[in-house]
């Protein structure tokens, strides 16, 4: 068990370009989150995942973003068109489904847009 | 609409002494409660959760009270040492039931403890 892991730690980008981050679980975790966390806020709920199928999806979530989950297994987040107000902590987390769940996040993706 | 509130975005405390964190919430609907620790670069991790049909949870150092009547709820860190300096975040699903994948988050308390 490595813990969630998240890649690429940090991303600076210009406005208007698109960028992806990876997220890979625990291995034996079916669900699977993203957040978002601002500076001075806490985290966001932005989608979720159980198995391959994304279940959930917050308003937060413009056009402009889109996740998936292929085979169930790691997780991809994409932001097309960058805006500087993406910029933000992305954090992934994911859970075991049973019973009360205690979410395991990853140290998460700095994203910079400049 | 912040829903749960964390009105105090920093404490200092002595090594050795109490620390007292505290959450408030609105929605009378949230029946449990989770408070995770969140050092620098690295992303929460949980700590101690409390169901509505307690008022009290405790794990070594960590004590949680949860005050329904009041909707506020506290962490007590008794004796704080300065490893526990960190942003501590409390948390609230907003299912109920226990399933907490949709968390609600508090802004945050920064704990400093001081040697």
């Amino acid at each position: 068990d490595t813990g969630v892991s998240q890649d690429p730690r940090h991303k600076i980008t210009k406005r208007g370009q698109n960028v992806t981050f990876r997220c890979d679980p625990i291995s034996e975790h079916n669900r699977l989150y993203w957040y978002r966390q601002t500076l001075g806020q806490g985290p966001e709920f932005l989608t979720y995942f159980q198995n391959e199928a994304q279940l959930e999806k917050s308003r937060l979530l413009s056009d402009r973003f889109s996740a998936e989950r292929p085979k169930g297994s790691f997780s991809t987040l994409e932001i097309q068109r960058t805006e500087q107000g993406d910029s933000a902590m992305y954090l992934c987390a994911s859970s075991y489904a049973l019973g009360v769940e205690k979410l395991f996040f990853g140290s998460g993706t700095q994203l910079s847009v400049l | 609409d912040q829903q749960v509130k964390q009105n105090s975005p920093s404490l200092s405390v002595q090594e050795g002494r109490i620390s007292i964190l505290n959450c408030d919430y609105t929605n009378s609907m949230f029946d449990y409660f989770l408070w995770y620790k969140k050092y620098p670069a690295e992303g929460p991790t949980f700590l101690i959760s409390i169901s509505s049909i307690k008022d009290k949870n405790e794990d070594g150092r960590f004590t949680v009270f949860l005050n329904k009547s009041a909707k506020h709820l506290s962490l007590h860190i008794v004796p704080s040492q300065p490893g526990d300096s960190a942003v501590y975040f409390c948390a609230a699903p907003r299912n109920s039931g226990g399933s907490n994948y949709k968390l609600t988050f508090g802004k945050g308390t920064l704990l400093t403890v001081n040697p």
